[in-house]
Parts: C-alpha cells; structure tokens; sequence
C-alpha cells in the first residue's frame, strides 16, 4: 500500500509551547519523496519541506524541525516556541511515481496556537 | 518566485451555469493539476497535464473540463455542477519532465478558489 498515516486530527497548545506533528508512510518504493504542507485558514497550501529516501539527515529551518527515520518510517514535524500564526492544518504527504507523479496525502493535523 | 495565482477567489454559481476558473504560474513549470478539496479532507487529485497535455484524469465527471491553453495557464471549466461540488479548488504546478529526470519535484500550490454550488 501507499499510505500516509497523521494519527493526530487535532492539538491544542498555548503559544511557545513545543509541538510535534506525527506522520507515518507505507511504501513499496524504494525510492521516494516525503513532504509537509502547511494549510492556513486562507486555503493556500504552503510548501515547507521534501525529503528524499536517501536522505535520513533530520533538518532544522528556524523554529521548525523534522525528524525522518526510515526504520520507523516516520517523518515527524517539530514546531519549537509555537506561536498563533502556526495555527492552520499541516499535511504530510508522501510522493508516489505510477506512470506520473502522484501525492498521496495524510488527513491532515489542525493545529492551533493560543495566545 | 514559487507563485501560483488563482481567480476568482470566491465563486457561487446555479447549477444551471457556466463558469471557469483560472490558474496561472510564471515559474517555467510544465506540469499542471487540479485539486479538489472539500471540508476537514486532505486535497484530491482530478487532472494533471504534462507539457499542455492532459495526462491524467481522476475520473472526474464531464460537468467538470479543464483546458491548458499555454503552458502558464490552466482552466478549469464548469457547466451544470451539482451542490455537492461545493469545495475548495486548488492548482498546482511542478517542474515535472515528462520522461526521465528527478520524481521528486515539489508541487506548488495557489490560494485556490471557493466554489460555491446552489
């Protein structure tokens, strides 16, 4: 199967407390692309991460961090000091290659930050 | 620049309408692709072209007919929609060559359009 699984529907937590989004892929591929989209309250899907398979290196961009383990096959998303503007869904979705590039995307975790 | 624009933002339409809605990137981009994303769900794949070809379509109903007239922009056409077709459309593009190459180029997404169906 190719599946992506966020476990967590919804967390609340109060602003520049740490939060975790959990995301874990099935996958048949040897070969493939993980990433995590942000969704604010406007709609928009905002991009803020790929990871390759052969890549486990976790990766730190300002506030945010993620940690890949493929022998867990998770792909986790760590937002440090949260603040309101975090508040929106987050996706991860997993890239899969059936004749064209297709996203398989998990239900999403609405995440909201208050003040 | 990873700008994909969308109008109109907001749609209402009677099932008895036509309507488009449009999808532009000036990224170089040569893939296209229409989603469809309806309350508390993640998006849902209905076209993809591929160098202005249409590659794929997700079995989408015929009420719904996109177009890609360059390779900048994308339409997507709206004649005798139903209720239940009341959702968030969203298009995307990506690098995306068409034989060979990286399989991991990202998708862009834009605001989207809110389409309501009466």
């Amino acid at each position: 199967a190719q599946k992506v699984t966020q476990a967590q529907t919804e967390i609340s937590v109060v602003e520049k407390e740490d939060v975790t989004l959990d995301c874990v892929y099935e996958t048949r591929d040897t070969t493939y692309y993980l990433f995590w989209y942000k969704q604010p309250p406007s709609g928009e899907l905002v991009f803020l991460i790929r990871r390759n398979s052969f890549d486990e290196q976790n990766e730190i961009s300002g506030r945010y961090s993620w940690n890949f383990q493929k022998s867990t096959s998770s792909f986790n998303f760590t937002i440090t000091a949260s603040q309101v503007v975090d508040s929106a869904v987050y996706f991860c979705a997993l890239r899969i290659y059936t004749g064209f590039q297709k996203l398989v995307f998990g239900t999403g975790t609405r995440l909201l930050v208050s003040p | 620049d990873t700008e994909v624009t969308q109008t109109p933002k907001h749609l209402v339409m009677g099932m008895t309408n036509k309507k488009s809605l449009k999808c532009e990137q000036h990224m170089g981009h040569r893939a296209m692709y229409w989603y469809k994303q309806k309350a508390k769900k993640p998006p849902e794949l209905m076209f993809v072209y591929s160098y202005e070809k249409l590659s794929i379509n997700e079995s989408v109903p015929s009420r719904f007919s996109p177009e890609c007239p360059n390779s900048s922009l994308l339409n997507l056409h709206l004649h005798a929609l139903q209720p239940e077709d009341s959702a968030l459309y969203l298009c995307a593009s990506s690098q995306d060559r068409a034989s060979g190459g990286s399989r991991g180029e990202t998708q862009y997404f834009g605001p989207g359009t809110r389409l309501l169906v009466l």
